[in-house]
């Protein structure tokens, strides 16, 4: 199983681009890179995922180097909204949470 | 379609109480998840599923049963309640590991007293 290690928390303010880096060493061949998205009292909700390079959505960007040893979720000018975990994991069949991102976002 | 849906929304149990927490998903999912999540703290996955017939621990698979006899439920079973078990309870699915999308259904709040 492909471990993720995160930063546990980050501020931002509105209107700003936010990078999130996700570390995942020994992601293996099948592995697909997924990123949630949870607010208190809800469950995990999907933002994007990827197997490698580049993918976009209307929500998020997903950075994914060639050796696929990390990925950075990109959220283009946040609002007080995205405060929320966010949470990478690096799966393929038995998904397995890490601790997550406490993003903050100020006005 | 109406995604994962979990019943019930919340429940108190005194110690020692048994109880089902449901899940049914209507996407015609092979892989489902339970989680707990306590508060917080991040998922810890208790069971899963590939598929009807086929279950698997997770890392958190103590104090729980589960079964899969169709591809649509997978109801997790609480034997013997106690007060570590007091948590919000996520079910999860999705088709193929390989490039799916996961979903949740909106959890299970349970207090064990």
């Amino acid at each position: 199983l492909a471990k993720t290690t995160q930063p546990i928390s980050m501020d931002s303010y509105e209107g700003q681009e936010v990078n999130i880096t996700c570390s995942h060493n020994n992601i293996a061949t099948n592995d697909y890179i997924t990123w949630y998205q949870q607010f208190p009292s809800q469950g995990p909700r999907f933002i994007i995922q990827g197997y490698k390079t580049k993918v976009t959505n209307e929500v998020a960007s997903l950075f994914i180097p060639a050796d696929r040893k990390s990925s950075t979720l990109s959220l283009p000018r946040v609002s007080l909204s995205d405060t929320a975990v966010y949470y990478c994991l690096a799966w393929a069949g038995k998904l397995i949470f890490g601790t997550g991102t406490r993003l903050q976002v100020f006005p | 379609n109406a995604g994962v849906t979990q019943t019930p929304k919340f429940r108190i149990l005194k110690i020692g109480q048994s109880m089902t927490l449901q899940c049914t998903q209507d996407m015609n999912h092979n892989y489902m998840y339970w989680y707990r999540q306590d508060p917080g703290m991040g998922l810890k996955l208790i069971y899963y599923s590939v598929g009807a017939g086929i279950t698997d621990k997770g890392e958190v698979p103590n104090g729980y049963n589960v079964s899969r006899s169709t591809t649509e439920d997978f109801p997790l079973r609480l034997e013997l309640a106690a007060p570590s078990q007091t948590s919000v309870y996520f079910c999860a699915s999705y088709r193929n590991p390989w490039g799916d999308e996961q979903f949740f259904g909106p959890g299970t709040r349970l207090t064990v007293l």
